[in-house]
């Protein structure tokens, strides 16, 4: 079945780049599907950050857009995201997950990795 | 985009039914939107129980329902048992899976 694992540093300093990578097992990231970044800041609800498809097309949440930065590599079967100018509320727990298509339209995210905390601070 | 609002914890003894609203406007829940509803245990992977607004995935119990009405949408947790006991998160998205928004989250307590 389906897997993915985020990996990536635990800390990252303030006004730096947030880097994380997903790698998806039991199915060719190639073959299709879109794919999600979702997070979690402590004691808080879950925030969808974006997707994007095998081609590289993405949909962003408009309230990260302007830092966010999403990218596949197919030969190694991964996801990356990019997060800029990173401040205190970037801390969370960031999630992958595949997101699946209905026949009328709807979407939703199965599965989930295990999740990676990033701590942003100096 | 606001989040869609839920109760912050909802509780029940084994074997009661237990039902959690989900909140947004006409703009999403309310409208041509779907919600989904994952089950999350702390330090685990969330996992999806409802799409679509009341289907199940394979494997998911049918204890687990879900509807909507209006503005709101609710997952009913009939049979409650103590392994239900989690974090619960309704997610409204956009036709196409262009935009999505979460729920405030519900702490389900099994009493």
């Amino acid at each position: 079945q389906v897997q993915l694992q985020e990996s990536g540093p635990g800390l990252v300093k303030p006004s730096e780049t947030l880097s994380l990578t997903c790698a998806v097992s039991g199915y060719s990231i190639s073959s299709g599907y879109y794919w999600g970044w979702i997070r979690q800041p402590p004691g808080k609800g879950l925030e969808w950050i974006g997707n994007i498809i095998h081609s590289g097309s993405t949909d962003y949440n408009p309230s990260l857009k302007s830092r966010v930065t999403m990218s596949v590599d197919t030969s190694k079967n991964q996801l990356s995201l990019k997060l800029n100018s990173v401040t205190a509320a970037d801390t969370a727990l960031y999630y992958c997950a595949r997101a699946l298509h209905g026949d009328y339209g709807g979407s939703w995210f199965d599965p989930w990795g295990q999740g990676t905390l990033v701590t942003v601070s100096s | 985009q606001s989040v869609l609002t839920q109760p912050a914890s909802v509780s029940g003894s084994p074997g009661q039914s237990i039902t959690i609203s989900c909140t947004g406007t006409s703009s999403d829940v309310g409208s041509s939107y779907f919600v989904s509803w994952y089950q999350h245990y702390p330090a685990k992977a969330p996992k999806l129980m409802i799409y679509e607004g009341n289907k199940r995935p394979s494997g998911v119990s049918n204890r687990f329902s879900g509807s909507k009405s209006g503005n709101t949408a609710s997952l009913t947790i009939s049979g409650l048992q103590a392994e239900d006991e989690a974090d619960y998160y309704c997610c409204s998205s956009a036709i196409g899976g262009s935009f999505y928004v979460f729920g405030t989250g519900t702490k389900v307590t099994v009493l």
